[in-house]
């Protein structure tokens, strides 16, 4: 059964860095292409970043400068780092995947990050 | 790309056809998705490639279009339909979402 179980989120302070993980199970992390999206509260959904099979990677304009995306192969796990974090980085976070078509049809719950002092 | 949805609200009475429209700002062929997001949950994918029914998903949502305009479909709203719906682009990065439309069951 393939699962994504994102965790990491909660309170950091503006400026602060946090670091998400995206945990996989059913398929291999590093033969995917994985995508993360947020969701500021009340709002739409914004695509962040793109890790295509565990290489090439696009950043959103509006964290690109501030984000790092890495895969542990050992644990199955995609990462992804920020930092410079602003109020307005504050949403749900989720990861998704592309198993049986090449659309996102596998969404994770979503983990929430919240910057404040 | 920006991809520009419409209504962004619409209220509608169980049975009602309710459709709900994407437009592109340039062309994307049929490299388009609709989901569904239900409070506190994560989107659902209901329709890929423009017009293709994701498995699981009931034969009353419907999707069409290509190149700039695209609409999604409810034959005949049933209650569990209430949320908001997205249009996702996929022709190329950065990857985007329309603005969302909330539907509400009168």
């Amino acid at each position: 059964e393939v699962l994504l179980l994102e965790s990491g989120g909660g309170m950091v302070q503006p400026g602060g860095s946090v670091r998400l993980s995206c945990a996989a199970s059913g398929f291999t992390v590093s033969k995917k292409t994985l995508i993360w999206v947020r969701q500021a509260p009340g709002k739409g959904l914004e695509w962040v970043t793109v890790i295509q099979n565990g290489g090439r990677t696009y950043h959103g304009d509006s964290m690109k400068d501030r984000l790092t995306t890495f895969i542990d192969n050992s644990k199955n796990t995609l990462y992804l780092h920020m930092s410079s974090l602003r109020a307005e980085d504050s949403a749900v976070y989720y990861c998704a995947t592309s198993i049986l078509t090449d659309y996102y049809d596998y969404w994770g719950q979503g983990t929430l990050v919240t910057v404040s002092s | 790309i920006q991809l520009t949805q419409s209504p962004s609200f619409l209220s509608a009475s169980i049975g009602d056809r309710v459709t709900i429209s994407c437009r592109a700002s340039q062309g994307i062929s049929t490299y388009l998705a609709w989901f569904q997001q239900k409070p506190g949950k994560a989107p659902k994918l209901l329709i890929y490639a423009a017009s293709t029914l994701q498995s699981g998903v009931p034969s009353r949502f419907s999707g069409s279009g290509f190149g700039t305009e695209f609409t999604l479909t409810i034959s005949t709203l049933q209650p569990e339909d209430f949320g908001s719906y997205y249009c996702q682009q996929l022709m190329s990065y950065p990857l985007t979402f329309g603005g969302g439309t909330k539907v509400e069951i009168k």
